[in-house]
């Protein structure tokens, strides 16, 4: 049971540059999101989803494509990546979308844009 | 909006000290609160939560958290810290009845330096 995972760990990526950060878990839960984590901002809700087949924005979507096909796996996707972006970027699951879910976590992917 | 507010960035307490780490919100009603803790390269592992009934929470590894509800507060609480304890800390809240969407809006951290 390797719970969430991500890939890459760490990316360069130039100004413009498209790229898909990568989030599976092997839990079967149907609730994942992905946050991003800047200094003295805490973390961020960009997108979640909560089944297969169903996505919706959080506080700060812009800029990032989420799709998800399966229950296992949730991409984000950056189509033309921009300074702004530079950031830790934090994938979690959960059972259900209640409070008594309790989130898990991945290790994260540090992303820089040049 | 609902907001978080951690006041201190950085902690730094001797190992076997006491450590209450201070958490603030804002929001109309009482939201469902936690604590996570985020060691280095880590992602987040949640330490505890509290949703209603007795405001002291108990929580893994040590920890406790008593929620306030006149001060709009809840903070994070340990009798003896360890070497380990090292790591940064968010308060995070979500409003109740609990959106399905399961938003949480964090607190900036607070960083925990522990000193031998």
């Amino acid at each position: 049971n390797a719970g969430v995972t991500q890939t890459p760990k760490f990316q360069v990526l130039k100004t413009g540059q498209s790229m898909t950060l990568q989030c599976a878990q092997d839990m079967n839960h149907e609730y994942m999101s992905w946050y991003r984590q800047d200094p003295g901002m805490g973390l961020r809700l960009i997108h979640y989803s909560v089944g297969a087949g169903i996505t919706d924005q959080g506080e700060v979507p812009n800029g990032y494509n989420v799709s998800r096909s399966t229950t296992e796996d949730f991409p984000l996707r950056l189509l033309s990546a921009a300074p702004s972006q530079t950031s830790v970027y934090f994938c979690a699951s959960s059972y259900g979308g209640g409070p008594s879910d309790t989130q898990y976590f991945g290790p994260g992917t540090r992303l820089t844009v040049l | 909006a609902q907001s978080v507010t951690q006041p201190d960035i950085h902690i730094t307490v001797s190992e076997g000290a006491s450590l209450e780490l201070r958490c603030n919100y804002s929001y109309g009603a009482t939201p469902y609160l936690f604590w996570y803790v985020q060691s280095p390269g880590q992602g987040l592992q949640l330490l505890l939560k509290y949703f209603s009934g007795d405001t002291l929470v108990q929580g893994i590894k040590g920890f406790e958290a008593e929620f306030k509800r006149s001060q709009s507060s809840f903070n994070l609480r340990k009798p003896s810290v360890h070497w380990s304890d090292a790591a940064e800390y968010f308060c995070a809240v979500a409003p109740q009845p609990m959106e399905y969407g399961n938003k949480l809006v964090f607190g900036a951290g607070t960083i925990l330096r522990v000193k031998s």
